[in-house]
Order: structure tokens, then C-alpha cells, then sequence
């Protein structure tokens, strides 16, 4: 059974900052990895997808990075900002089969 | 990417009762997904809905608990029987689009058993 890992679980910094949001996964036979944000109370927005293919995938200020057989993904933010306060999911779709496997995140919080 | 949305938003119940919520969305998709994710955890599946056909549910989910609509290709709903605090969750609807699978939520639906 797919596990699905997110460290730290919790992160509190200062605007301006970069960090790293780290996801890990057991079983490397993925099809794709999502990253998802969750505002509190709402439903999830895809914020980036890698294929199993790929190596990384950038928007704007967010850098997702996939290492499949180690079973590894990070996702990077530059220049936090308070906006980007909210929940960091990772995501994971086997070879088989249609459920996603999620972690159970990262609450962010950047303050001012 | 595709726009859903849920009805109701919130709602607070109680034991015993059921509640159906609703998803739509903008657009034609084959497939319509139905989570759940509890107090502090992570999401779960619950069943996947195919316009026309019985919905599949995942293991530790039934019919009988969790039954699923799916009349045609742009809505599906599903109903939380016979209530218990246990079912006090987030209920999500998704759906998946293009080539490359990305996959998309529905707000949710809060959902509080008292």
C-alpha cells in the first residue's frame, strides 16, 4: 500500500523567505505527482503536476521536483509571501488504478 | 481546467439523519470522484462515479452508507446514510482532465454530526 509522507508538518517563517516542502512516497510505480494548496475551510487547487517521466515542474514563484526512484519530491517557494499561508498536499497516482494518495500535509504560515 | 462547485457548502446534522450533496461541474468528464478527509487526516477515496454504470467503491466504503448518483456527464451526487458524529468530515468532489491526468477538487462540503 502506498505511503504517503509530508515533512515538516508544520513551518512558520518570515515573509521573504524560501523554503522547501519535502514529500515522500514508498512505491516509486507512479503515474504522476500533484501538489495541491487547502485554504482552511475550502477545497484543494492544483498548484503543479509532474509526470513520472519528469524531473520538475515550475510556476512562477513555485518549483516542484520529482526524484521517482528514491521516492522523493520537494517543492520549493521563493520569496514567501503571507498569501502563501495555507496547506501544502502532496499527491501521488499509481501505474493502477484511479485514487490518489495523499499526505497529510504541510500548514504553512508565513507571517509579515 | 474545470470548475466545480457543491451544494451545500456546510451543514450541520443530526444522528440518524442523511444528507446528499451535490457536484457539478462546467464541463463533460467521464469520470467523477467522490473523497472524504476527517479531522486532521488525509484525503481518502471513497468511490469513483461513471455516468451509466454502479459507482466503484473503495475498501471500507459501501453502498448502502454512501450511495452515488450519476445521472450524465456533468453531475453526480452522493448521500451520507444514516449518520453518525464518525461521518463528520470534508466531502470533496473531483474530477480529472487532458492527457495528463491532472486532477481537480470541488470547495467541499463540511459536514458536522451532532
Amino acid at each position: 500500500k502506498q505511503e504517503v509522507t509530508q515533512i515538516p508538518a508544520a513551518l512558520s517563517v518570515p515573509e521573504g523567505e524560501n523554503l522547501v516542502l519535502n514529500c515522500s512516497f514508498t512505491d516509486s510505480a507512479i503515474y504522476n505527482l500533484q501538489w495541491f494548496r487547502q485554504d482552511p475551510g475550502k477545497g484543494l487547487t492544483s498548484l503543479l503536476l509532474i509526470q513520472s517521466s519528469q524531473r520538475e515542474q515550475t510556476s512562477g514563484r513555485l518549483n516542484a521536483s520529482l526524484d521517482k526512484s528514491s521516492g522523493r519530491s520537494t517543492l520549493y517557494i521563493a520569496a514567501s509571501q503571507p498569501g502563501d499561508s495555507a496547506t501544502y498536499l502532496c499527491a501521488v497516482r499509481p501505474d493502477s488504478g484511479y485514487a490518489l494518495n495523499f499526505g497529510k500535509g504541510t500548514s504553512l504560515l508565513v507571517t509579515p | 481546467s474545470a470548475v466545480i462547485s457543491q451544494k451545500p457548502s456546510r451543514d450541520i446534522c443530526q444522528r440518524g439523519t442523511s444528507l446528499t450533496i451535490q457536484c457539478q461541474v462546467d464541463s463533460q468528464v467521464t469520470m467523477m470522484f467522490w473523497y472524504r478527509q476527517q479531522p486532521g487526516q488525509s484525503l481518502t477515496l471513497i468511490a469513483t462515479a461513471n455516468q451509466g454504470s454502479e459507482a466503484t467503491y473503495e475498501s471500507g466504503f459501501v453502498i448502502d452508507k454512501f450511495p452515488i448518483s450519476r445521472p450524465n456527464l456533468t453531475f453526480s451526487t452522493l448521500t451520507v446514510s444514516n449518520m453518525s458524529p464518525e461521518d463528520s468530515s470534508i466531502y470533496l468532489c473531483s474530477v480529472r482532465q487532458g492527457g495528463n491526468y491532472e486532477q481537480y477538487f470541488g470547495p467541499g462540503t463540511r459536514l458536522t454530526v451532532t
